[in-house]
């Protein structure tokens, strides 16, 4: 069984470009949670969601970023027109149900806009 | 949960020795405390975790202790080894409704051979 599979472990963007990350969750796991982690600071919640629901996305900022987690596929976080200050590194976690339930994260997506 | 602290920010022990972590938070209605560990280019990976029923658990080396009235909480690591090298997280949730894990600012422990 897999574990939760973030893809691309690294990730170089020029400002004004998009940049797509991408998290499989673990087999049988329906929440995924997204969290960005800067340099030196600790995990800062996303969003929250479940196939095809946003639950929670009250840590997204509110321009430029957007998340998906379709019926098929991996969850998607978008983030338009970047800026140096989206530099960080980018978690996926996923669970079989709430937190209370053991979740897992990825190796995590790290972003560098240049 | 709301807001949670954690100290220290830095900590060196000795290999063998003995290293506690403490995290304070303010939410009342926060009932679940899990403590990740970060090694360097890796995700964060659940070691310990405990409920608000509970004031204390233990797995072999580790130990995590719940003081509820206090709204504290600590990690315990006995007897260190080199590979306890990392970052650790501590975290918490509040029992309504987002689910989402409201993380500490974490402490990168470093284990002296």
């Amino acid at each position: 069984n897999a574990g939760v599979m973030q893809n691309p472990r690294h990730l170089v963007r020029r400002r004004g470009q998009e940049a797509r990350l991408r998290c499989s969750p673990m087999k049988g796991h329906s929440h995924v949670y997204w969290y960005r982690q800067l340099p030196e600071e600790g995990l800062k919640f996303m969003v929250y969601l479940q196939k095809e629901n946003i639950i929670d996305e009250s840590g997204m900022p509110k321009e430029r970023f957007s998340a998906e987690f379709p019926k098929e596929g991996p969850s998607i976080l978008r983030i338009q027109q970047v800026v140096r200050g989206d530099s960080a590194a980018y978690f996926c976690a996923s669970s079989p149900g709430t937190w209370r339930t053991e979740a897992f994260f990825g190796q995590g997506t790290r972003l560098t806009v240049v | 949960g709301e807001n949670v602290e954690q100290h220290p920010s830095t900590l060196s022990v000795q290999e063998g020795d003995s290293a506690v972590i403490k995290c304070t938070y303010s939410d009342s209605a926060s009932n679940y405390f899990p403590w990740y560990k970060q090694e360097l280019g890796k995700g964060p990976q659940l070691i310990i975790d405990i409920r608000s029923n509970v004031g204390e658990k233990k797995d072999q080396r580790i130990a995590v202790t719940l003081n509820k009235t206090a709204k504290h909480f600590s990690l315990h690591i006995t007897e260190t080894q080199p590979e306890d090298s990392a970052v650790y997280f501590c975290a918490d949730i509040s029992n309504f409704g987002n689910e989402k894990l409201t993380f500490g600012t974490g402490t990168r422990l470093t284990i002296i051979p």
